[in-house]
């Protein structure tokens, strides 16, 4: 079946401009996540789903970044008065949850930002 | 807090020969679940592997190989007769379950090139 789908998969943002960055899970997966992804670096936690509910924001950097998840599948990362420190790779996620949490994250190909 | 260590930046061999990717964890839970996941230049996190902290059993798949030793903290990869398809960043990441923790905290990763 279709992976995790991510749109667009680059985005060239003027600082100071808003950016929304959208995220297909794929079908039936509870869970979801973002993770940003700095040049050279291992990708970090920024905010998890467990359907529509957001559980854990704790990685978000500032109050300038915001998710959703309206419906329990689509999500949105909105980053506002975007700052050239925004700049990576946007990666999200989705999982079955499975009893006892024993679950595999299956990730999308990305979103590139590069603010200028 | 969880941290994953990956010392090795980038690794260079040539086509055949055995390579190790070196991979250290730290976390208090007594639970938790290691992963490897393969980074190619299209950018998309391949999953490889899975293991839960109650199974130190090692794993072997193909040219692939695990060797998870919890005395150590330690949760390595081994390529046997590399490819050049394997040229990829390698991630080892980490998920704690402390309170009903979903994120993955990844390591920086390592940089593994196979030359023909």
């Amino acid at each position: 079946g279709a992976g995790v789908s991510q749109s667009p998969r680059y985005k060239v943002a003027k600082r100071g401009q808003d950016v929304a960055l959208r995220c297909d899970p794929i079908s039936g997966h509870v869970s979801l996540f973002w993770y940003q992804q700095a040049l050279g670096q291992g990708p970090e936690f920024l905010t998890y789903f467990q359907n529509e509910a957001q559980l854990d924001k704790s990685g978000l950097p500032s109050d300038r970044f915001f998710a959703e998840r309206p419906e329990g599948s689509v999500s949105t990362l909105k980053i506002q008065r975007t700052q050239q420190e925004d700049s990576a790779v946007y990666l999200c996620a989705s999982s079955f949850v499975l009893a006892g949490g024993n679950n595999e994250q299956f990730f999308g190909p990305g979103t590139r930002l590069t603010v200028l | 807090a969880q941290k994953v260590t990956q010392a090795q930046t980038e690794i260079s061999v040539v086509e055949k020969e055995d390579v190790t990717l070196d991979c250290v964890y730290e976390t208090r839970d007594t639970t938790y679940y290691l992963f490897w996941y393969k980074q190619p230049p299209s950018g998309e996190l391949v999953f490889l592997i899975r293991r839960n902290s109650f199974d130190e059993q090692n794993e072997i798949s193909g040219r692939y190989s695990w060797n998870f030793q919890k005395s150590t903290s330690s949760f390595n990869f081994t390529i046997t007769a590399s490819q050049v398809v394997d040229s990829a960043v390698y991630f080892c990441a980490l998920r704690a379950t402390l309170q009903g923790a979903q994120k993955l905290v990844f390591g920086q990763g390592t940089r593994l090139t196979i030359n023909p």
